[in-house]
């Protein structure tokens, strides 16, 4: 069964400093991953995702992430947060054209 | 496109009481995918649906939970009985079948709808 592990729950970082949020996942194939942001009352937004190819990937607003095979990880980067990027975030993974799997989820939390 | 829309936005409802939720996916978008997502926790997959087939479901989707989508357009997620322990946030997404116009199985989300069951 396919599975994701987002090891921060919690994680503040000054406004201006860079960001790392990890994502760690357990599945059997290729996986295609996924990362979303939600912010409060409002659905999931699709920041990037990775099918195959270059295993660095690029997003919407600036984020990255990249693929690496030998440690089951898809991590999540931005060299620059803003107090905008406060939000949750939640890293999936998806068999072809089928149900995600999601992580719990890391709370991003921006200070001035 | 205004993308996926769910309706209502929020719901109160009290204990043994039935609830239907509505989804409206991106037009043509032939999978639609139910969630619920608990307060501090991921989205969890209840079920989906190509065109109007339920193809899968979740081991989460007791009974007490049926999904339609009768013309393969929006899909209605009824409740029957409701417990406290369904107050969750409903999500509903859509998307392109796998391969579609060349086009990778990305999910767009609705907002939600959030149950409080009392």
């Amino acid at each position: 069964a396919q599975s994701v592990t987002q090891p921060d729950i919690h994680i503040t970082v000054s406004e201006g400093a860079s960001l790392e949020l990890r994502c760690n996942y357990s599945y059997g194939a290729t996986p295609y991953l996924f990362w979303y942001v939600q912010s409060p009352g409002q659905g999931l937004q699709l920041l990037l995702k990775y099918f195959s190819g270059d295993t660095l990937v690029q997003g919407i607003k600036g984020f990255e992430a990249e693929f690496k095979r030998s440690q089951s990880s898809f991590n999540l980067r931005k060299p620059s947060v803003h107090w905008g990027d406060a939000a949750e975030y939640f890293c999936a993974v998806g068999a072809a054209g089928n149900m995600l799997t999601f992580g719990g989820g890391t709370r991003l939390m921006v200070k001035p | 496109d205004t993308g996926v829309s769910q309706n209502p936005r929020h719901k109160i409802t009290k204990r043994g009481q039935n609830v239907t939720f509505r989804c409206d996916p991106i037009s043509e978008h032939n999978r639609l995918y139910w969630y619920r997502q608990t307060l501090g926790q991921g989205p969890e997959f209840l079920t989906y649906f190509q065109n109007e087939a339920q193809l899968e479901k979740s081991r989460l989707l007791s009974d007490r939970f049926s999904a339609e989508r009768p013309k393969g357009s929006f899909s209605t997620l009824e409740i029957q009985r409701t417990e406290q322990g369904d107050s969750a946030m409903y999500l509903c997404a859509s998307s392109l079948e796998w391969g579609a116009s060349g086009a990778h199985n990305e999910q767009f989300f609705g907002p939600g709808t959030r149950l409080t069951v009392l």
